[in-house]
């Protein structure tokens, strides 16, 4: 399997549970990055993950909460979310933090808040 | 004023047409340009990566920045149906790789 993969494709929950999204990426990539898109505005970075240690974190609320095991794999654990937070997350990754390096995406997680 | 502004959209455009997307941007520290295609239900595919001012053509698409207007275009030559999708326009200073990103323009492309 190549490129990055992001599971579950859809999620849907309620604003009280505890959910999970997860991305891999089989790039041989250093860094990784969560971005989130809703209808009509620009990509909103949220996290970005160096060779496993956090180095940006855009004032995400805490109800968000990223986790990077290894340069493989990223988490974003989720907990009493809002309504507002219904969109689609998506996970990229880059060979590492220069510029000359474009970022991948993955197919993002499409995630509704009843 | 928004850091990259991007016109939504919609465009429709008959097959075989010229189309062109743009953007523009405020920050002048911006050097690295690049053009992200999504197809619906898919994440952004990476289509053209271009690095300060000039032209970078690939097969349909060329890409082009004025950064002395602050204005960066893609241009799609003999559109086809498959060209149907949102593009997205993305930029980043030299420094480092916190991209940003314009709303993207949905384009369709009519048989």
């Amino acid at each position: 399997e190549t490129g990055v993969t992001q599971t579950p494709r859809h999620l849907v929950m309620g604003m009280t549970n505890k959910k999970s999204l997860k991305c891999e990426q089989h790039l041989g990539h250093n860094a990784m990055y969560w971005y989130k898109q809703s209808a009509k505005k620009p990509l909103e970075l949220m996290f970005v993950y160096s060779l496993e240690e956090r180095v940006e974190n855009n004032s995400v609320p805490s109800r968000f909460s990223p986790e990077c095991p290894n340069s493989s794999h990223l988490f974003l654990h989720l907990h009493t979310l809002q309504p507002e937070d219904s969109a689609l997350y998506l996970c990229a990754s880059s060979q590492d933090l220069t510029t000359s390096q474009p970022q991948h995406f993955g197919d993002g997680t499409r995630l509704s808040i009843l | 004023q928004k850091e990259v502004e991007q016109d939504p959209g919609p465009l429709s455009v008959p097959e075989g047409a010229i189309v062109s997307l743009n953007c523009t941007y405020s920050n002048s520290a911006f050097q690295y340009f690049m053009w992200y295609r999504q197809y619906s239900r898919k994440g952004p595919e990476l289509l053209m990566y271009t690095y300060s001012s000039g032209n970078k053509e690939d097969g349909r698409f060329t890409a082009q920045v004025d950064k002395s207007s602050k204005y960066i275009s893609l241009f799609i030559r003999d559109s086809q149906p498959s060209d149907s999708a949102t593009y997205l326009c993305a930029m980043s200073a030299l420094e480092n790789n916190d991209m940003r990103f314009g709303a993207g323009t949905r384009l369709t492309v009519k048989p």
